[in-house]
């Protein structure tokens, strides 16, 4: 099994929703990762979970908030976004430092 | 902080016509991983170039790494309409835990 699972695929918020988007890996990948994506950009790095704990926080607003409940599972929550948070987010896993990313489909956020 | 100067940003070509992609970085990287994204998708990983001067051929796809682990090329031998997309390099290991450090991206159209 090599797949990263997403879910859900698409979401739109209000800007006073909670929701969150949940990520789930069964290939024992130590590490798991959010990034954010913006249309014919890049990916940017939001957060970094090494063995279940938050290494990397991209100095993200505190209106995300993830959470690695275990080994296979991440998440994040979102409360109070801006329109401006609208964009495809993407959640990875990697077995190391210098190995290869391997991503899920993704989540299309929007919010209005 | 690491950077990774990917170009062209854009490229839009005839079916059967040659192109090659650069990214180049004053860093020294571990590995370096080409991927390829279509829109609405996660990046797919393509290839992972990790010893200086290695060079790898997947069908019409040929990545070199150089010699001083510090830049990368993508060479792509007759486009097909199939290859348009968002072409990514990404380098491990520069340094920073777990980072993966992404370039701008390569926005490929191939015309037919």
């Amino acid at each position: 099994d090599t797949e990263v699972t997403q879910t859900p695929k698409h979401l739109v918020m209000g800007m006073t929703n909670k929701k969150s988007l949940k990520c789930e890996q069964h290939m024992g990948h130590r590490a798991m990762y959010w990034y954010k994506q913006k249309a014919k950009k890049p990916p940017e790095l939001m957060f970094v979970y090494s063995y279940e704990k938050l290494s990397i926080n991209e100095s993200v607003p505190s209106r995300f908030s993830p959470e690695c409940p275990n080994s296979s599972l991440l998440n994040l929550h979102l409360h109070a976004l801006q329109p401006e948070d609208s964009a495809l987010y993407l959640c990875a896993t990697r077995t190391g430092e210098y190995t290869e990313a391997f991503f899920g489909q993704g989540t299309r956020l929007t919010v209005v | 902080t690491q950077l990774l100067e990917q170009s062209p940003q854009f490229l839009s070509i005839q079916e059967g016509e040659n192109l090659t992609v650069y990214c180049n970085s004053s860093s020294v990287f571990s590995s370096l991983q080409w991927y390829r994204q279509e829109p609405g998708e996660g990046p797919v990983l393509l290839v992972t170039v990790v010893t200086g001067g290695e060079v790898k051929k997947l069908k019409r796809l040929t990545f070199q790494f150089g010699d001083a682990r510090k830049d990368s090329s993508l060479h792509i031998t007759a486009a097909q309409p199939g290859d348009t997309g968002l072409y990514l390099c990404a380098g491990a290991g520069g340094g920073s835990n777990y980072k993966l450090t992404f370039g701008k991206g390569t926005l490929l159209t191939v015309n037919p």
